[in-house]
């Protein structure tokens, strides 16, 4: 069965700073980790994805860091913002099937 | 370029009743896929469909649900005899390629049955 696990549920910061979201996944044929942001009332957008031959990327003030041999990656999101305040989804791509394995989502709350 | 549509954004059923709900996608992307969030979830995948063919149906549950995705009009995903546990937000997704950073989120229909 293929799984994403997803930790924590929720999250608080105070503005300024650096939460950091957790996944695990069990199946070594995903091809792609992207992570996905959702506000209330709409649906997910893609945020960020990384390779599994690719140890960290950045964008921004978002930063995916990888660890292929034990099957975890995790989301930074540096000097945060109240505007961050969102659902943050990791989920794992296969191009065998084209098909989206979601975590369980993080709930952020970034307070000024 | 308008993106992906959903339609009823909110929905109410009671039980017994039949819900269709509609997703049209972006203007050129031939792949739609239909996911289900429930409260404090993620999104599961459930169906995934290219114009007039099933691809994938393995995350639709066996009874009481379908979807099609016809040659013209939008994707329709319809639950009959809808329970309480059918509560939730369906979002559907649209793809050029059906390449993951290609699948485009509509803002989701939320479904409840009383």
């Amino acid at each position: 069965q293929q799984q994403v696990k997803q930790s924590p549920q929720s999250l608080i910061v105070q503005k300024g700073g650096i939460p950091i979201i957790n996944c695990a996944y069990e199946n070594t044929a995903f091809d792609y980790f992207p992570w996905y942001q959702q506000f209330p009332g709409k649906g997910p957008a893609l945020l960020i994805a990384i390779r599994p031959d690719v140890s960290e990327k950045k964008e921004g003030r978002f930063t995916i860091s990888f660890n292929k041999s034990a099957k975890q990656f995790s989301l930074h999101i540096m000097d945060s913002q109240p505007g961050d305040s969102a659902t943050y989804f990791c989920a794992a791509f296969s191009y065998n099937t084209d098909k989206l394995i979601f975590g369980t989502g993080t709930r952020l709350q970034v307070f000024p | 370029n308008a993106g992906v549509m959903q339609n009823p954004r909110h929905l109410v059923r009671r039980r017994g009743q039949e819900a269709r709900l509609r997703c049209s996608p972006m203007k050129g992307h031939s792949h739609v896929y239909w996911y289900r969030q429930l409260p404090e979830e993620g999104l599961k995948f459930m169906v995934y469909l290219q114009k007039e063919n099933i691809i994938d149906e393995s995350g639709m549950p066996k009874e009481r649900f379908s979807a099609e995705f016809p040659k013209e009009g939008p994707s329709i995903l319809r639950i009959q005899q809808v329970v309480r546990g059918d509560s939730a937000a369906y979002f559907c997704a649209s793809s050029l390629t059906g390449n993951y950073n290609e699948q485009f989120f509509g803002p989701g229909t939320r479904l409840t049955v009383l």
